[in-house]
């Protein structure tokens, strides 16, 4: 069964340094996200990518953060100065028509 | 905007017992409403959707949920709880008839515990 896949599943990094969070959506799917879960809290979405371009953006998502799909099957979520708040586990997800699908996470902790 | 309430953050039953868990929205736009299961250390797996066909929906695992649009709700219910459900559930809307806004709004979740 198709699904989608996060790397890597735990990234410890210090505070200031750039991470970049891989992802291979389902090959079929047309819609990308980024969604994050501090520990504890709810899911709260990023940001979602369609069309070779970002369709929607929440307000967590601000100039630190970007996204690319740099070739067919790769979509990347990059932190460009982490901050210890950035602490969460982090989802990728991709939809066809209705439903999206995610990956099992990639636990990122800033220190 | 769109928002989900999910009521009850731990839900105890006994293994056996019928689980119900409560989800309410809240939407400008007919609603796409899903519920997603998270074990522990896991991603989210969906249960079930709705996406505007019929109001009673049957998922994984022997889930099922009911659309009721005069009370804006769609609360999962499941007949026999097993300690295998014992896990966080999550309700979220989207809407799906705009491009521009597909993404997901959870609810904060419900722990389900089961009892032996």
């Amino acid at each position: 069964e198709p699904e989608v896949t996060q790397t890597p599943s735990h990234q410890v990094t210090q505070m200031g340094q750039e991470v970049i969070l891989r992802c291979v959506p389902i090959s079929n799917h047309l819609y990308f996200y980024w969604y994050r879960q501090i520990l504890g809290q709810k899911v709260e979405f990023l940001v979602s990518f369609y069309n070779n371009e970002i369709s929607e953006k929440s307000e967590i998502f601000d100039d630190q953060f970007s996204v690319e799909r740099p070739d067919g099957s790769n979509f990347t979520l990059k932190i460009r100065s982490t901050k210890l708040e950035d602490s969460a586990m982090y989802f990728c997800a991709s939809s066809g028509q209705f439903e999206a699908f995610f990956g099992q996470g990639t636990r990122l902790t800033v220190v | 905007a769109q928002s989900v309430t999910q009521l009850g953050s731990h839900v105890s039953v006994s293994e056996g017992a019928l689980v119900l868990l409560r989800c309410n929205y809240s939407s400008s736009v007919p609603p796409y409403l899903f519920w997603y299961v998270q074990y522990p250390n896991q991603g989210l797996q969906l249960l079930l959707k709705y996406t505007s066909a019929a109001t009673l929906v049957k998922g994984i695992n022997g889930f099922e949920a009911e659309f009721k649009k005069s009370e804006t709700s769609f609360h999962l219910t499941k007949p026999s709880a097993h300690m295998s459900d014992a896990a966080e559930y999550f309700c979220a809307v989207s809407s799906l008839m705009d491009t521009g806004r597909r993404a997901l709004t959870f609810g904060s979740g419900t722990r389900l515990q089961v009892q032996p």
